[in-house]
């Protein structure tokens, strides 16, 4: 699986779009990029995943460039419940992987 | 909620000791992975499952064991016990109706005393 490459932490205020970068520039194209939040001590939670194509749900927004070789993952409004550590994974598509967890970003959304 | 349960929640035991901890996968998911996760540190993988085999192996120590039931549940066992297994430790499951998408639990805390 390609590497990935995330700020080590981020902040934010309350209420504006979180934008957390993730750089994979070695992604192959069967690979796609997946994004999960693991809140203190909970279990990482999945947000979304993409191919190439932008990617919305009800969480969040996916921004992929056109080389595939960076990302955005965007939280629209962010709210304190936001405050996480942000993983960014690139992995094959379908079949058996093992999620390698980084350190990711540490994003804080502040009052 | 993911749909993947782990029990205990929290586990105090003594050095020397061996636990069981549980966990059942999303309806439908034949993977059932486990990670460890200390203090402050990332996550560690350990073990995979998929329907029954060991699919692929981590940094898992001998003292640990896993399995995986023809129900598809899965058990960790940690045996002789030290300081330093003291830790989170997360299941995750994953299966094709979630197009292979992994879901994690919200772990087991376990003391080690």
């Amino acid at each position: 699986d390609a590497k990935t490459t995330q700020p080590p932490s981020m902040d934010c205020a309350e209420g504006r779009a979180a934008n957390l970068p993730c750089n994979h520039s070695t992604i192959s194209g069967n690979e796609y990029v997946y994004w999960y939040r693991q809140i203190h001590s909970q279990g990482p939670q999945y947000i979304i995943h993409g191919l190439k194509n932008n990617e919305t749900n009800e969480m969040a927004s996916l921004i992929i460039t056109e080389d595939r070789k960076s990302s955005t993952l965007i939280l629209p409004h962010a709210t304190l419940r936001d405050t996480a550590v942000y993983y960014c994974i690139v992995r094959v598509a379908g079949g058996s992987y093992i999620p390698t967890f980084g350190r990711g970003t540490s994003l804080i959304v502040h009052p | 909620d993911s749909g993947v349960t782990q029990t205990p929640k929290h586990l105090i035991t003594a050095t020397g000791q061996r636990v069981t901890l549980r966990c059942s996968p999303r309806s439908g998911d034949l993977s059932v992975y486990w990670y460890q996760q200390s203090l402050d540190q990332g996550l560690q993988f350990l073990i995979q499952y998929y329907n029954g085999e060991e699919r692929a192996k981590g940094n898992i120590l001998e003292r640990f064991s896993a399995q995986q039931f023809p129900d598809l549940h899965s058990e960790l066992n940690l045996s002789s016990l030290e300081l330093g297994d003291s830790a989170l430790y997360f299941c995750a499951s994953s299966g094709e109706v979630s197009g292979n998408t992994i879901y994690f639990g919200e772990g087991s805390w376990l003391t080690v005393v």
